[in-house]
């Protein structure tokens, strides 16, 4: 089944402890981001790759890291936490992210509470 | 920047009605557009799509249609089922951005 899977779904943390969310999707995608959901706000994007080893800024890339090593994985990484990061993430990929036809598919979502 | 938006945060039918939901964009050059839908608890998942050299596209109980002119699209749901209640986003397929979404309620 065509999926993109994200981990953990649930964390609860304090700041400053870094943490990594990863990503996974087995679709053989080119593009994946990251975006953040806030109430009010709508899907932001933090960080975009549009294949391995290329990765660029969002509107939100403030306080996060990404990497691209492998096709599959898009790991979001948070280096020191902060409570405005509190927030719903969502991986997602498509087969080349932008121009017509190029679906993207989204994962189930991760629910991060930084305390 | 350029965006993509949408008119009215909330929208409340009755079961069986037809739900319309709106959205605006300021990219002219957009050429591709997309309407997703988030359940509660889920991540958004895609409904349909539209090229901007169509004025409309339908699917099984959804149309989409587009307004070059005015730079606007519309999602039509007919039949509004209970299932339907979710919050609806668009997007343009140059930029990916999403708007803050219509939350659509549909009352037994």
């Amino acid at each position: 089944e065509a999926q993109v899977t994200q981990n953990p779904r649930y964390l609860i943390t304090v700041t400053g402890k870094k943490l990594t969310v990863t990503c996974s999707q087995n679709m053989n995608h080119e593009y994946m981001s990251w975006y953040r959901q806030d109430p009010g706000l709508g899907l932001r994007q933090i960080y975009y790759s549009m294949n391995v080893e290329v990765t660029d800024k969002g509107d939100v890339p403030e306080g996060y890291k990404v990497s691209r090593k492998e096709k599959r994985n898009f790991p979001l990484i948070l280096e020191s936490p902060s409570p405005n990061q509190t927030s719903l993430y969502f991986c997602a990929s498509s087969l080349r992210g932008m121009g017509a036809g190029n679906t993207i598919y989204f994962g189930e979502g991760s629910w991060l509470t930084v305390v | 920047g350029e965006s993509v938006g949408l008119h009215l945060p909330t929208l409340s039918v009755q079961e069986g009605d037809n739900s319309i939901i709106n959205c605006a964009y300021s990219n002219s050059a957009s050429d591709y557009f997309i309407w997703y839908k988030q359940e509660s608890g889920k991540g958004p998942q895609f409904i349909i799509d539209i090229r901007s050299n169509m004025d409309k596209r339908q699917g099984q109980r959804v149309t989409v249609l587009l307004n070059k002119t005015v730079k606007h699209l519309s999602l039509q749901i007919a039949a509004t089922q209970p299932g339907d209640s979710a919050v609806y986003f668009c997007a343009s397929n140059d930029d990916m951005r999403f708007g803050a979404g219509t939350r659509l309620t549909v009352k037994p």
